[in-house]
């Protein structure tokens, strides 16, 4: 079963301004990790974030952790054209031996 | 050198047929998955394997039957192709979870069934 909601759903910004995206889950978590997948292209990975971790930073890109929410953000800051892509969270469970299990994702398009 | 490489990229074919998808990654890991994105982009793990070994197996019909000759490699042959089997098929390899990396993907097979 899918294991992520993804919020929002589609989200249109311009070049310059910070996009966040949010992402929630059911179970327990090893680690959370997002990724980029561009149209028609294979997934792209971004960052991890550890079960035990709250914040992680990536060049422009911000990941948050609640474990107590089951939730995390991805924040991308001074967002380009090129970041329009769809956005993906996935979770990887204590027992699922490393399986991804991913949320329907975010398609952010970044208006030049 | 790409790390992850599928062929084909492109496959038609007719309902009833039988075709493989196959799969190498160069990047030394123990393991290799199968996902499928359907066409409203949902991913879902298929199989799974581990040096060789089947770890995961998604409550996928019988008629996918993933093989790994070596850990380098694991190929989906795919058989009886029904129009549901219609998507784009996801290699991808990974570390052991506690190395705490990402996964790599391959570049996708977007396979339609006529």
């Amino acid at each position: 079963s899918q294991q992520g909601e993804e919020d929002p759903q589609a989200l249109s910004i311009q070049e310059g301004e910070n996009a966040t995206m949010n992402c929630s889950y059911k179970t327990s978590i090893n680690n959370l990790q997002w990724y980029r997948q561009n149209s028609g292209r294979g997934l792209v990975h971004l960052i991890l974030i550890r079960s035990n971790e709250r914040e992680k930073h990536s060049g422009r890109l911000r990941v948050t952790l609640d474990t107590s929410k089951k939730s995390s953000s991805l924040l991308i800051t001074a967002s380009r054209a090129a970041d329009t892509a769809s956005y993906f969270c996935a979770t990887v469970g204590g027992t699922s031996y490393g399986k991804l299990t991913f949320g329907q994702g975010t398609i952010l398009t970044v208006h030049p | 050198d790409t790390a992850v490489s599928q062929t084909p990229k492109y496959l038609v074919t007719q309902m009833g047929n039988d075709k493989s998808i196959k799969c190498e990654q160069n990047l030394g890991h123990d393991t290799m998955y199968w996902y499928k994105q359907d066409s409203k982009k949902f991913l879902k793990i298929m199989f799974s394997y581990n040096n060789k070994e089947l770890i995961i197996n998604e409550t996928v019909p019988n008629r996918f039957s993933p093989k790994s000759p070596d850990k380098a490699h694991l190929n989906l042959h795919i058989n009886s192709l029904e129009l549901g089997d219609s998507a784009v098929y996801f290699c991808a390899s990974s570390p052991p979870p506690a190395a705490g990396s990402g996964y790599t993907f391959g570049s996708g097979t977007r396979l339609t069934v006529v």
